[in-house]
């Protein structure tokens, strides 16, 4: 069955930088674009950034553009988040999620990131 | 961008009664390959979201067919026939045909009266 497993989450100062992992099992990865989607406390759901199977094609949402990169491994079944630049509202659970054409279709269970001095 | 609206945001039920959320969007959601991609996912408390329903109305593996989804173009619906206590929890909608960009709705909490 399908399986995304986040990691890598924590406690960071404003201005410092942290690296999400997904891992993911179930299926071939290297087939299927790739999404982050974070959620802050008690808010609703926010898209971040997706990557295409190869990684050759990427965008991000404008809130996080030049400060966060996305990235994968296909060969490790892994896919990334470097953020850079921390700010206060980045904290939030982040999900690593499937896309499947226009779908969003597994998700993985979130890694909590703190941004606080 | 486009803007997904939902309405009501809080939404109590009473258990065996049916409840039905209103998701909008500012742009069609017709996709130039014909399909509308309009999901919707439920977030029980302390769980990351679920889908239950892609392209409109295609209810996921797994979910009870109490669940429903219909609409077209902008305005999309999603119908719980008889709400069980398993069922609290936020519902979002979500657009996936104008990406690059995935836009959420704010979501509706349903919880019992």
């Amino acid at each position: 069955q399908v399986q995304l497993v986040e990691s890598g989450g924590g406690l960071v100062k404003p201005g410092g930088s942290l690296r999400l992992s997904c891992a993911a099992s179930g299926f071939t990865f290297s087939d299927y674009y790739m999404s982050w989607i974070r959620q802050a406390p008690g808010k609703g759901l926010e898209w971040v950034s997706y990557i295409s199977s190869s990684g050759s094609t990427i965008y991000y949402a404008d809130s996080v553009k030049g400060r966060f990169t996305i990235s994968r491994d296909n060969a490790k079944n892994s896919l990334y988040l470097q953020m850079n630049s921390l700010r206060a509202e980045d904290t939030a659970v982040y999900y690593c999620a499937r896309k499947d054409y226009g779908d969003l279709d597994y998700w993985g269970q979130g890694t909590l990131v703190t941004v606080s001095s | 961008d486009v803007v997904m609206t939902q309405s009501p945001l809080s939404l109590p039920v009473t258990l065996g009664q049916p409840a039905s959320i209103s998701c909008r969007s500012s742009q069609s959601l017709v996709h130039s390959d014909g399909n509308t991609y309009l999901n919707w996912f439920q977030q029980r408390p302390g769980q990351s979201p679920r889908r239950l329903i892609y392209k409109v109305s295609n209810r996921d593996s797994g979910v009870p067919d109490r669940f429903s989804g219909s609409g077209s173009g902008t305005d999309f619906t999603l119908k719980i026939s008889r709400v069980e206590a398993e069922d609290v929890g936020v519902y979002y909608c979500m657009q996936g045909t104008h990406w690059p960009r995935f836009t959420f709705g704010p979501g509706t909490k349903v919880d019992i009266k």
